[in-house]
């Protein structure tokens, strides 16, 4: 089974403009959730989508905003970049509901954003 | 608050020897626990898991975790480190009342010498 992929892998991007980035997750499985890491955040929460509704959200300003389409791949915006928001983003799935195991979370490789 | 502590930054091993990585964790109730397994420049691998049951767990590469639910710990060990072992390690927790959501601890950087 394939495991859980996001595109792009590297990213660089300037000040002020926004980005998009995507998450497939492993088939079956109907939970995206999103995470920032930087060195000294560690990682961060962003948000979770179970079929296509947003369920959780970290403390994260607006500019980031995520969605879910059908198929259960996601994808994630951030509006207006800021030198800050340099980090790697990872995606990962989860089963999202169902018996014991359900919240076990896989991850993608991660795209890593580079603001200027 | 609720939060995952990882004492520990920073651990130099030499080959052979044995590992353990400690987690604490403050929650209300039990939450659910894993450790995850990071290498440069890649996304996280996940090694073991408690949702409940026998408080000792196997995983993955030969790490086991042991659930100590008197101390808040779930501590991560292996028995002989190997080179490749060298990566950065996470303790993480999933709350029962969330949904998808894990928080992380600060991790724990493995250095492995020969």
């Amino acid at each position: 089974k394939a495991g859980v992929t996001q595109t792009p892998r590297y990213l660089i991007k300037t000040r002020g403009q926004q980005v998009t980035l995507s998450c497939s997750p492993i088939s079956g499985h109907r939970s995206v959730s999103w995470y920032q890491q930087t060195p000294g955040q560690g990682l961060q929460f962003l948000f979770e989508y179970f079929s296509e509704t947003q369920r959780n959200k970290g403390n994260f300003p607006g500019r980031f905003s995520g969605r879910q389409f059908s198929n259960s791949r996601s994808e994630m915006n951030v509006s207006t970049l800021e030198l800050g928001d340099s980090a790697l983003y990872l995606c990962a799935s989860s089963l999202g509901k169902g018996s014991v195991g359900y919240n076990e979370q896989f991850f993608g490789p991660g795209t890593r954003l580079t603001v200027l | 608050a609720q939060s995952v502590t990882q004492p520990d930054i920073h651990i130099t091993v030499s080959e052979g020897a044995s590992l353990e990585l400690r987690c604490n964790y403050s929650y209300g109730a039990t939450p659910y626990l894993f450790w995850y397994v990071q290498s440069p420049g890649q996304g996280l691998q996940l090694l073991l898991k408690y949702f409940s049951g026998d408080t000792l767990v196997q995983g993955i590469k030969g790490f086991e975790a042991e659930f100590k639910r008197s101390q808040s710990s779930f501590n991560l060990r292996k028995p002989s480190v190997h080179w490749s072992d060298a990566a950065e390690y996470f303790c993480a927790v999933d709350p029962t009342d969330s949904w998808g959501k894990l928080q992380f601890g600060a991790g724990t950087q493995v250095v492995v010498t020969p």
